[in-house]
């Protein structure tokens, strides 16, 4: 397997702009998280998927953040506009359901992240 | 709410053991994990405990126990590469029912020495 695809590695934008983060989770997984790493907050869970059905987006900061998951294999998460204070690293993860296949964990599978930084 | 502690950093010896603490209050729970993170790399998965008791890995080894609220993560026979951040989570319950979100601590800067 692939593993957890994350699209671009790095990015830099400046302060007003759009920044769209892709991620294509591990084929077979049901589920689909997005974390926010920085050094003051560690590792913050913003939003997870069922299914591609948003089960909990309480840790969305605000409305400037949206994700979606328009089919099994793909997964965005946009930021708009962009602020010098959303500079962190940016992981998805996918885990696989409990009726499917996987390990009796269920544990999370992390991408190699996306290194935002906006000027 | 939900809060998890963690050192934030320790140091060791290579060849030594060291053990590496967690303890949580969390409005619910469904198991701990323990994840180890190098520096600009993405978490991966060392262990899982859901029941009390010890669960052992090779040269990693970890131990919750629930009505304590604590767990901790044991490295015997440290090497150079075992210098990480290792993060301990939480799974939560919702409703009564099992999630699959985790709460993670913020995690354990291991420094191994020669």
């Amino acid at each position: 397997d692939a593993g957890v695809i994350q699209s671009p590695r790095h990015e830099v934008t400046e302060m007003g702009q759009e920044v769209t983060l892709r991620c294509k989770p591990i084929s077979g997984h049901d589920y689909l998280f997005w974390y926010r790493q920085t050094m003051m907050r560690g590792l913050e869970l913003l939003i997870y998927f069922n299914n591609n059905v948003p089960i909990d987006d309480s840790g969305m900061p605000e409305d400037r953040f949206s994700a979606k998951m328009p089919n099994a294999s793909f997964s965005t998460l946009k930021i708009q506009p962009s602020e010098p204070r959303d500079s962190a690293v940016y992981f998805c993860a996918s885990s696989p359901g409990t009726s499917g296949r996987g390990s009796s964990y269920n544990e999370q599978f992390f991408g190699p992240g996306t290194r935002l930084t906006v000027l | 709410g939900q809060n998890i502690d963690q050192p934030t950093e320790m140091t060791a010896t290579e060849g030594a053991i060291v053990q590496i603490n967690c303890t949580y209050q969390t409005s619910g729970f469904n198991g701990l994990f323990w994840y180890q993170q190098h520096a600009g790399e993405a978490p991966t998965f060392l262990s899982y405990n859901v029941l009390d008791g010890l669960e052992e890995k090779g040269r990693f080894s970890s131990f919750l126990s629930r009505s304590k609220g604590y767990s901790y993560l044991l490295l015997k026979e440290l090497q150079m590469k075992d210098s990480a951040s290792y993060l301990c989570a939480v799974r939560d319950v919702l409703g009564g029912g099992a999630t699959n979100k985790l709460i993670f601590g913020t995690g354990t800067l291991l420094a191994v020495q020669p």
